[in-house]
C-alpha cells in the first residue's frame, strides 16, 4: 500500500539554525500539506499546497517558514530560524483530491530545538 | 469558527472490554467527520469518515462511529478492545474544505 514518507524522523537542532524537513507524499497525489503538534497541545493546520503554489497558510506558517515541491517527487518544509517553540512532531499529508476527502499522513518528524 | 472537543484526554480500559471515545464539534452546517489514529512511531491513519447518509459508520479495525446532530457527537465505539488498540485518537472536522481541526486526543491505554 502506497504510503507518505517524512525524513528524518528525529531532527535537532540550535535555536537560530535553519531546518528542512522532507516528505515523499503518495505517487499520483496533487494536494500536499503541512501539520504540527506541539507536546501535549492540538494538531495544527499550518500549509496547504497546490499546483506548485500555496493554496492556504495559517497564521503560524510566518515569514520563517516556507514550502518546495523541488522536484516530482518530494514536498520540503523550510524553517529559517528556529526558534525554541518550534519544537513540535511536523506531519506531512497528501490527497488526490481537493477539498477534505481523506488525507494521507506520514509518520511525522520530530523537531527539538534546544 | 469550526471545533472540536475531546473530553477525554486519557481512558483506560481491560482487553475484551468495550470502548467509547467521545467526541463534539461546533460548526454551522452538516459537517464531516473524521476519526484518525496514532500509534506509537507511526503516522495518523484515517479510522473512519463521515460524510453523509448513514449516521452509524464503519471504519477499519473494528471501529464504528456513529453521527449524532442533535447532540453535536461523533462518538467512536469498539465493542471487543484489543491491546493493539492503544495509541492515541483524534477526531476531526474539515475547514474552509482545505485543512483539519483536530481535537487534543485521547490516549487510549488497554490492560491485559
Amino acid at each position: 500500500e502506497p504510503e507518505v514518507t517524512q525524513t528524518p524522523s528525529h531532527q535537532v537542532t540550535q535555536m537560530g539554525q535553519e531546518v528542512i524537513l522532507r516528505c515523499v507524499p503518495i505517487s499520483n497525489h496533487l494536494y500536499f500539506y503541512w501539520y504540527r503538534q506541539i507536546l501535549g497541545q492540538k494538531v495544527e493546520f499550518l500549509v496547504s499546497f497546490y499546483n506548485n503554489e500555496i493554496s492556504e497558510k495559517s497564521e503560524i506558517f510566518d515569514d520563517q517558514f516556507s514550502v518546495e515541491r523541488p522536484d516530482g517527487s518530494n514536498f520540503t518544509l523550510k524553517i529559517r530560524s528556529t526558534k525554541l517553540e518550534d519544537s513540535a512532531m511536523y506531519f506531512c499529508a497528501s490527497s488526490d483530491r481537493g477539498g477534505i476527502y481523506e488525507q494521507y499522513f506520514g509518520p511525522g518528524t520530530r523537531l527539538t530545538v534546544t | 469558527a469550526q471545533s472540536v472537543t475531546q473530553p477525554d484526554i486519557h481512558i483506560t480500559v481491560s482487553e475484551g472490554a468495550s470502548l467509547e471515545l467521545r467526541c463534539n464539534y461546533s460548526y454551522g452546517a452538516t459537517p464531516y467527520l473524521f476519526w484518525y489514529v496514532q500509534s506509537p512511531g507511526q503516522g495518523l491513519q484515517l479510522l473512519l469518515k463521515y460524510f453523509s447518509g448513514d449516521t452509524l459508520v464503519q471504519g477499519i479495525k473494528g471501529f464504528e462511529a456513529e453521527f449524532k446532530r442533535s447532540q453535536s457527537s461523533f462518538n467512536l465505539r469498539k465493542p471487543s478492545v484489543h491491546w493493539s488498540d492503544a495509541a492515541e485518537y483524534f477526531c476531526a472536522v474539515p475547514y474552509n474544505n482545505r485543512k483539519l481541526i483536530w481535537g487534543l486526543g485521547t490516549s487510549l491505554a488497554v490492560n491485559p
